[in-house]
């Protein structure tokens, strides 16, 4: 069965710093694809980053960064000069090639100004 | 830029009536899902759907449910006999393979009374 967990069910940051978000999945597909969601208060989900199982290379969008740990199944997400606009949930997700999707249960980030 | 769409934002219903929720994919996608999150829960995969046929679904997606793209634009979930629990946001999303990232629809919210 595959799994995602997120074991920060909330978090804070100070503007301006750095936070990181944990997760971690299993699956005993080799080819899979891994993606982190933003849910701001309007509900709307919003693609944050995507990595390909296959790629090593960490994915990077702007101030946002993966740190993707194929062995260890592990999958975190680092957020640069934190903004007020970053306070949302956010959720990991596992895709497989089977197109089953899986959501963690989501941490929940708050930003001090 | 191309989005999701969905109707109604809000549906109210009577426990054990049918009810349709209606979605408009990006136009170019052919890949097809939805899924519910459930107030102040996580985001549960129902189904996936892919060249007019179901290619995965949840344990939550029983005969209760159904899904069908009735006219090569919308993508439709039906409850057949709503029952309370049924009660949560219900998302679309759609994707161009299987491969790419999902874009989101902005929910329907489904209260079942």
């Amino acid at each position: 069965a595959q799994t995602v967990t997120q074991s920060q069910p909330e978090m804070s940051v100070q503007e301006a710093e750095t936070v990181t978000l944990s997760c971690t999945y299993d699956t005993s597909e080799s080819d899979y694809y891994l993606f982190w969601y933003k849910q701001p208060p309007s509900r709307q989900m919003i693609l944050v980053i995507r990595q390909e199982a296959y790629k090593q290379q960490n994915a990077t969008e702007n101030r946002f960064s993966v740190n993707f740990q194929k062995a260890a199944k592990s999958f975190s997400l680092k957020i640069s000069d934190s903004q007020l606009g970053d306070a949302a949930m956010y959720f990991c997700t596992l895709r497989t090639s089977y197109d089953k999707v899986i959501f963690g249960p989501g941490t929940s980030l708050s930003v001090i100004p | 830029e191309p989005e999701v769409t969905q109707t109604p934002s809000h549906q109210v219903t009577q426990m054990g009536q049918e009810v349709i929720l209606r979605c408009v994919p990006i136009s170019n996608h052919l890949y097809f899902y939805w899924y519910r999150q459930i107030l102040g829960q996580k985001v549960e995969f129902l189904v996936s759907f892919y060249n007019n046929e179901i290619s995965e679904k949840s344990e939550i997606f029983d005969d209760q449910f159904s899904v069908e793209r009735p006219d090569g634009s919308n993508f439709t979930l039906k409850i057949r006999s709503t029952k309370l629990e049924d009660s949560a946001m219900y998302f679309c999303a759609s994707s161009v393979n299987r491969r790419s990232e999902q874009y989101f629809g902005p929910g329907t919210r489904l209260t079942v009374t």
